[in-house]
């Protein structure tokens, strides 16, 4: 099993490109996650889904969409790139519910908005 | 929402060692603390956690304690290994998702 998949590793932005990003389990997990890890900040949670075709807020989910079209897949889009969105995005899934289930993450993807 | 507050945000020790990071949270309805730890270049990876009906609990040379009256946990690492060096979250869940703490960066010098 490969576990948790993010396409692309790393990827260079110019302000107001848009770009998605790709994240892929191979474990049947219904929970799904996108954090965004910044220096001295931190994990925070952007979006995440419970479920194929269902998605929630995070704590930052300002300039970002998602979508949960297959349950293996979760894509995070970013519509205008700003250079505050410069940050190491990562993905997580689980089996179920945060209070129950360890998260497993990707090896994240290095985006840069200059 | 929860708060979740990490301290130190560096650490440095000896090799053989004991090493404690500690974390305080906000929201009394939490319920589940996982640490997590994260090595160069890696997503964060599950090594310990603990959940609110217990206060303590230990796996090999990692321990982690609870005391739900304070809102305070910790996670305790004896006899500290080169390959413990990695940055450090603490985290804390009352349903569907996880609050983490900003982080501790720990390095264990030979």
């Amino acid at each position: 099993n490969a576990g948790v998949t993010q396409t692309p590793k790393f990827r260079v932005l110019k302000t107001g490109q848009s770009m998605t990003l790709l994240c892929a389990q191979d474990m049947n997990h219904e929970y799904m996650y996108w954090y965004r890890q910044d220096p001295g900040m931190g994990l925070r949670l952007i979006h995440y889904s419970v479920g194929e075709g269902t998605t929630a807020k995070g704590e930052v989910p300002d300039g970002y969409n998602v979508s949960r079209l297959k349950k293996q897949n979760f894509l995070l889009g970013l519509e205008s790139a700003a250079p505050s969105q410069t940050s190491v995005y990562f993905c997580a899934s689980s089996r179920g519910l945060a209070l129950s289930y360890e998260q497993y993450f990707g090896p994240g993807t290095r985006l840069t908005v200059t | 929402g929860e708060n979740v507050e990490q301290h130190p945000s560096t650490l440095s020790v000896q090799e053989g060692d004991s090493a404690v990071i500690k974390c305080t949270y906000s929201d009394s309805a939490s319920n589940y603390f996982p640490w997590y730890k994260q090595e160069l270049g890696k997503g964060p990876q599950l090594i310990i956690d603990i959940r609110s009906n217990v206060g303590e609990k230990k796996d090999q040379r990692i321990a982690v304690t609870l005391n739900k009256t304070a809102k305070h946990f910790s996670l305790h690492i004896t006899e500290t290994q080169p390959e413990d060096s990695a940055v450090y979250f603490c985290a804390a869940s009352e349903y569907s998702t996880l609050t983490f703490g900003k982080g501790t960066m720990l390095l264990v010098s030979p």
